[in-house]
């Protein structure tokens, strides 16, 4: 039982390239999330899923696609990347969005440079 | 605008002392609170958590206090050990859909 796992786990981009972040999960569970963590910002919603081909924006969606054509997969898309994309980007997932299961279980982070 | 806050970026306690993490949110309408450690490189892990119908949640040596009217919640730790230092983060969430999470704060625990 691996839990989330993430890949790539670091990745140095120029400006303007494009790139996917893989994020796959082995617990069933129906939500997913995407999440940036910057230095004195905490960790951001960037979008999230609640269910196979589903996905929704979260606080900081521009900038960014998803897709969850598979359960157990979320990607995190990036068309054209900017410095300000710069970040520990972190994919985790939960059971349900009832009063229990709500915690998440986080992959180890991907850490993506923008030049 | 921070919905959820941490005030305090580090706490340091002597091994065995009580640490006591605090947390402040804005929006009322928050119906599930969560606490989450990070140690560095890795991602955050679950710790308690505690839904708005309550005021306390136990378990071992970590205790969630919820203050509704004060918007408030905090996390005991007690007795420390240096194992606990990491970084904290609290978390709220409306439906379960969208979490927010506060800045984290860093806590050392002193042998």
């Amino acid at each position: 039982n691996a839990g989330v796992t993430q890949t790539p786990k670091f990745r140095v981009l120029k400006t303007g390239q494009s790139m996917t972040l893989l994020c796959a999960q082995d617990m069933n569970h129906e939500y997913m999330y995407w999440y940036r963590q910057d230095p004195g910002m905490g960790l951001r919603l960037i979008h999230y899923s609640v269910g196979e081909g589903t996905t929704a924006k979260g606080e900081v969606p521009d900038g960014y696609n998803v897709s969850r054509l598979k359960k157990q997969n979320f990607l995190l898309g990036l068309e054209s990347a900017a410095p300000s994309q710069t970040s520990v980007y972190f994919c985790a997932s939960s059971s349900s969005g009832g009063l229990s299961g709500r915690e998440q279980y986080f992959g180890p982070g991907t850490r993506l440079t923008v030049t | 605008d921070q919905q959820v806050k941490q005030n305090s970026p580090s706490l340091s306690v002597q091994e065995g002392r009580i640490s006591i993490l605090n947390c402040d949110y804005t929006n009322s309408m928050f119906d599930y609170f969560l606490w989450y450690k990070k140690y560095p490189a890795e991602g955050p892990t679950f710790l308690i958590s505690i839904s708005s119908i309550k005021d306390k949640n136990e378990d071992g040596r970590f205790t969630v206090f919820l203050n509704k009217s004060a918007k408030h919640l905090s996390l005991h730790i007690v007795p420390s050990q240096p194992g606990d230092s990491a970084v904290y983060f609290c978390a709220a969430s409306i439906t379960g859909n969208q979490f927010y999470f506060g800045t984290g704060t860093s806590l050392t625990v002193i042998p």
